[in-house]
């Protein structure tokens, strides 16, 4: 198994473009989730998915759009890049939706930089 | 919301001493879990705490959940070049959904050898 899978590892863009961050899990994991790491912040909740078809907000979801059509895949889109997105993102997953049931496993991370 | 904060934000220890990060949460906590992040890497879960007054240990790390289930503790004994990272908790205060887990900020560990 590979786990959790992002692409890229690092992208750099200017302010005003659009991207999407790849996320992919072979786990057959219910739960998927987006994390933004900045300094001295921890780790912020962007986006959840409790299962295909299902999404909703967390602690910093402006900016950023995620849909969930198959159980594997996760994507992260900002559809117009700002210098206070500069961050490295860490997608994650688990087995249940609910803590008491498995740990998160979280990908490599992506290092964004806007400019 | 719910707030987790974590204490202190950096550490520098010789190799051999031992450390000792704290959580305090606003709210009372339906469970705490810690994760380590290499420096460069991802966070990797180390334990999950549930119960009022648990201790659990792992090797030479000791995990604490206060009997209010407010607060946490992580205490590494005699620390090696190996525990360098970052240390974060992770409360969960909204019912157990991953989508209420918050994390600390985290403590930077270093360790001179």
């Amino acid at each position: 198994n590979a786990g959790v899978t992002q692409t890229p590892k690092f992208q750099v863009l200017k302010t005003g473009q659009s991207m999407t961050l790849q996320c992919a899990q072979d786990m057959n994991h219910e739960y998927m989730s987006w994390y933004r790491q900045d300094p001295g912040m921890g780790l912020r909740l962007i986006h959840y998915s409790v299962g295909a078809g299902i999404t909703d907000q967390g602690e910093v979801p402006n900016g950023y759009n995620v849909s969930r059509s198959t159980t594997e895949d996760f994507p992260l889109r900002l559809l117009s890049a700002a210098p206070s997105q500069t961050s490295v993102y860490f997608c994650a997953s688990s087995y249940s939706s609910d803590t008491s049931g498995s740990p998160l496993h979280f990908g490599n991370g992506t290092r964004l930089t806007v400019t | 919301g719910q707030q987790v904060m974590q204490i202190p934000q950096y550490q520098h220890v010789q190799e051999g001493e031992d450390f000792t990060t704290y959580c305090n949460s606003s709210t009372t906590l339906s469970n705490i879990q810690w994760y380590k992040q290499r420096p460069g890497g991802h966070p990797v879960f180390l334990i999950q705490l549930v119960k009022s007054g648990e201790v659990k240990k792992q090797k030479r790390l000791t995990f604490q959940f206060g009997e209010a289930k407010k607060n946490s503790s992580l205490h590494i004994t005699a620390t090696q070049t190996t525990d360098v990272g970052t240390y974060f908790c992770a409360g969960g205060g909204g019912g157990t959904s991953y989508g209420k887990l918050t994390f600390g900020q985290g403590t930077i560990l270093t360790v001179h050898p």
